[in-house]
């Protein structure tokens, strides 16, 4: 049982430059989302997916794209990459019900933009 | 507007001694409180939650408490061991399953 495995682990592109940060999880749960994590901000939620087939935006959804693929795998896009969207990217995985059930993360991505 | 706040960027105890760190909120809709540990250059790690039904929760060395009243809430560990060194994070949850984190609090226990 891997849990919440993220690819990759390190990244730098320069600006303007695309890339899709992927994320799978094999514990058959049903939520999945995409955090950043910024020195004393906390982890921020950028895009959440409740269910398969459907994604919702977070708190700061903007310069990003989701993708939930199926059950498994959720991924997260940068269409045009920007210096501000440097920072450690997290996925998490949980049940969905009921609410309270804990989320669990993926060791992360470190993304440096140029 | 941060609507989960941890004041404390960090935190220093010795070994054996207690631990406490604090958390604020000021979304009276939240009812659900979690605490998560980081190393790092992995993940956070769910460590102890406690629903708003409850004023405490225990689990071995750690216990949260919840004053609603204050909107605060706090993470006592007892004692504390080297190993506790870590980010903590304290969540926020009143929806479906999304959480508000604050800005983590940095413990190092020292020998």
């Amino acid at each position: 049982n891997a849990g919440v495995t993220q690819t990759p682990k390190f990244q730098v592109l320069k600006t303007g430059q695309s890339m899709t940060l992927q994320c799978a999880q094999d514990m058959n749960h049903n939520s999945m989302y995409w955090y950043r994590q910024d020195p004393g901000m906390g982890l921020r939620l950028i895009y959440y997916s409740a269910s398969e087939g459907t994604t919702d935006k977070g708190e700061v959804p903007n310069g990003y794209n989701v993708s939930r693929l199926n059950k498994r795998e959720f991924s997260l896009r940068l269409e045009s990459a920007a210096p501000s969207q440097t920072s450690v990217y997290f996925c998490a995985s949980s049940v969905g019900r009921p609410k309270e059930e804990t989320q669990y993360f993926g060791p992360g991505t470190r993304l440096l933009v140029l | 507007d941060q609507q989960v706040k941890q004041n404390s960027p960090s935190l220093s105890v010795q070994e054996g001694r207690i631990s406490i760190l604090n958390c604020d909120y000021t979304n009276s809709m939240f009812d659900y409180f979690l605490w998560y540990k980081k190393y790092p250059a992995e993940g956070p790690t769910f460590l102890i939650s406690i629903s708003s039904i409850k004023d405490k929760n225990e689990d071995g060395r750690f216990t949260v408490f919840l004053n609603k009243s204050a909107k605060h809430l706090s993470l006592h560990i007892v004692p504390s061991q080297p190993g506790d060194s870590a980010v903590y994070f304290c969540a926020a949850g009143g929806g479906y399953n999304k959480l508000i984190f604050g800005a983590g609090t940095r413990l190092a226990v020292h020998p």
